[in-house]
């Protein structure tokens, strides 16, 4: 199973782009990079999904180089509600394939 | 469509007991997994399930088990608890490749 690391917290300021990068460097050629976003007692909220290049949706973009060893999760614009923990996974899609690590911790500051 | 639904939200046994927790995965979805979240541990995986059969399962003992029925309703048993199984126990369900969609989960409380 490819194992991610990610930073353990951010700090930001509202209005501003974030950008949480994720390292996967054993990623095997099947895996897809999937974010997560989880408030305090609440179950994970999927943000993003992809497998290469770029890909951007209403609330986020993910940029993935060639090489597929890392990853950046980009949160434009980020407000209050933002704060939560950002989970970067790495696997086949299925639950088995999931290793949650400890997430980013991200403070959005007024 | 409704999301995954998880019975009950809350609660509280004490040592050496059983639980069953119940999930019931969003409409046309046949897989279902279950994690375990602990502030020391984080987030593990349990098990999934996917048409009635355990695909896979994570590192916990065997008093962790599971099963799911023919309409993809899941239930996950823990058998004689230990304090250590207080935690946040949450399933989630998903369709192929699609992303998991998570249920509000299960806060057990073991005493």
């Amino acid at each position: 199973l490819a194992k991610t690391t990610q930073p353990i917290s951010m700090d930001s300021y509202e209005g501003q782009e974030v950008n949480i990068t994720c390292s996967h460097n054993n990623i095997a050629t099947n895996d897809y990079i999937t974010w997560y976003q989880q408030f305090p007692s609440q179950g994970p909220r999927f943000i993003i999904q992809g497998y290469k290049t770029k890909v951007t949706n209403e609330v986020a973009s993910l940029f993935i180089p060639a090489d597929r060893k890392s990853s950046t999760l980009s949160l434009p614009r980020v407000s209050l509600s933002d704060t939560a923990v950002y989970y970067c996974l790495v696997g086949e899609g299925y639950g088995q394939n999931f290793v949650f690590g400890p997430g980013t911790r991200l403070s959005v500051l007024p | 469509k409704a999301g995954v639904t998880q019975t009950p939200r809350y609660l509280i046994k004490t040592r050496g007991q059983q639980v069953t927790l119940s999930c019931s995965p969003i409409s046309g979805h046949r897989s279902v997994s279950w994690y375990q979240q602990t502030p020391g541990q984080g987030l593990q995986f349990l098990f999934e399930y996917f048409s009635e059969t355990q695909r896979n399962k994570g590192n916990f003992p065997g008093r962790f088990s599971g099963r799911q029925f023919s309409n993809s309703r899941s239930e996950m048993n823990v058998s004689t608890l230990e304090l250590g199984d207080s935690a946040l126990y949450l399933c989630a369900s998903s369709s192929e490749r699609d992303e998991q969609f998570f249920g509000p989960g299960t806060r057990l409380t073991v005493l």
